[in-house]
């Protein structure tokens, strides 16, 4: 069964709006990444959060991970339309696993 | 630098029929996957290999093989196709094994419609 589950199943906001997204998983973690995977095309790796860390950041990416609540969350401020795509979260427990990802819409 | 190159990106296949899905890396990475994802969900662990000459079953390996000979190559096989594995099918990598992934290096996928 998929351990990362990505809430909500999908966002539109306008051009310029921050986009939050989550990530709830259910047992220990090594590390929790972001992904994004537009129309068609592959995954690609967007930031790696550790188990000790608590809040990472990379350009208009920031993550947060709280590893009490078992959840993640990818910020991404001053969105673009080029931000549209689906974003998963992937929980490191063993194995890899993802979760059904955020379809996120940016119009512009 | 191609990465991770995956064939065929697209085929049309009987029911019952032999497939065979290649992917290629050029990074050394000691760790490959094979992930398949349906229509508008996430994506599911097929087969793994940690290293050269080993293979670990994932989430949903029932109906597909794999082998890994060499660091490079990681074939995934259908053996008799069925309409259920109508699928667009992800070939990855990592440097680490898949019990320390760090970050996966995507292939653009194969989209595999099994008739």
């Amino acid at each position: 069964s998929q351990q990362g589950e990505e809430d909500p199943q999908a966002l539109s906001i306008q051009e310029g709006e921050n986009a939050t997204m989550n990530c709830s998983y259910k047992t220990s973690i090594n590390n929790l990444q972001w992904y994004r995977q537009n129309s068609g095309r592959g995954l690609v790796h967007l930031i790696l959060i550790r188990s000790n860390e608590r809040e990472k950041h990379s350009g208009r990416l920031r993550v947060t991970l709280d590893t009490s609540k078992k959840s993640s969350s990818l910020l991404i401020t001053a969105s673009r339309a080029a931000d549209t795509a689906s974003y998963f979260c992937l929980t490191n427990a063993g194995k890899s696993t993802f979760g059904d990802g955020t379809t996120l819409t940016v119009k512009p | 630098i191609a990465g991770i190159t995956q064939a065929p990106t697209s085929q049309i296949l009987a029911a019952g029929r032999r497939m065979t899905l290649r992917c290629t890396q050029d990074m050394r990475h000691n760790a490959m996957y094979w992930y398949r994802q349906d229509l508008g969900l996430g994506l599911r662990l097929i087969h793994y290999s940690n290293t050269a000459g080993t293979t670990g079953k994932g989430e949903v390996p029932d109906g597909y093989s794999v082998s890994r000979a060499n660091t490079d190559d990681f074939p995934l096989t259908l053996a008799s196709a069925v309409p259920s594995q109508t699928s667009v099918y992800f070939c990855a990598s990592s440097e680490q094994g898949a019990t320390n992934t760090g970050e996966l290096f995507f292939g653009e996928g194969s989209r595999l419609t099994v008739l």
